[in-house]
């Protein structure tokens, strides 16, 4: 039930663009992506829904297919702000409790 | 706008004893959920609330676990006859009617000795 991001772990130099995907074996309601820097909580960065949509925030943005069950990150330009560690979280049951199952993260490094 | 508050921050206590964590949603949601992480891992699951009523449990929550929401306000979890396998950062989350997304707070993390 857990989902499988992928890569594990991606490092950039600055202003490299990178791709996070997130994949279920389960029909998904949603997805949700999160960012997380070491020793603080996670920060939402957005939702996604049934339906395919495409969003954007600043320079990353994602997209959620729902007849493959998947979703991507697109980071683009990437700045030193975006090293952390990058959860997907996934909704199965549609109007439910947005109880989310997260995968086990992307360890992003962007460098100088 | 205050964000998501947890109390303590970290607590170290010693296996067997009984250890009770603080979470202050922001104001305006009315959904509060628990969340346990260890290292190398996303967020795992513990409970949720829907204003004062607790929606649901994680079947791996054991009977040590209990949470509360009085007055669908901030929220508690205890943790009783605490094992070292208990210790992990505890998040507690908020979002306002959905679908809109969860918002941590710093969490609490435990050691248990």
């Amino acid at each position: 039930q857990q989902p499988v991001q992928s890569p594990q772990a991606v490092i950039l130099r600055e202003g490299e663009d990178a791709v996070i995907n997130c994949s279920s074996s389960k029909a998904l309601y949603s997805v949700h992506w999160y960012r997380q820097k070491h020793g603080e909580a996670p920060v939402f960065l957005m939702i996604l829904l049934k339906g395919g949509e495409q969003k954007g925030h600043e320079k990353i943005s994602a997209s959620f297919n729902e007849k493959k069950q998947q979703s991507s990150l697109y980071l683009t330009a990437s700045q030193l702000s975006y090293s952390g560690t990058y959860f997907c979280g996934t909704e199965l049951t549609q109007g439910g409790s947005e109880k989310l199952v997260f995968g086990k993260g992307t360890k992003l490094t962007v460098n100088p | 706008d205050t964000g998501v508050s947890q109390d303590p921050r970290h607590k170290i206590t010693k296996r067997g004893q009984n250890v009770t964590f603080r979470c202050d949603p922001i104001s305006e949601h009315n959904r509060l959920y628990w969340y346990r992480q260890t290292l190398g891992q996303g967020p795992e699951f513990l409970t949720y609330f829907q204003n004062e009523a607790q929606l649901e449990k994680s079947r791996l929550l054991s009977d040590r676990f209990s949470a509360e929401r009085p007055k669908g306000s901030f929220s508690t979890l205890e943790i009783q006859r605490t094992e070292q396998g208990d210790s992990a950062m505890y998040l507690c989350a908020s979002s306002a009617r959905p679908p809109r997304g969860q918002f941590f707070g710093p969490g609490t993390r435990l050691t248990v000795l």
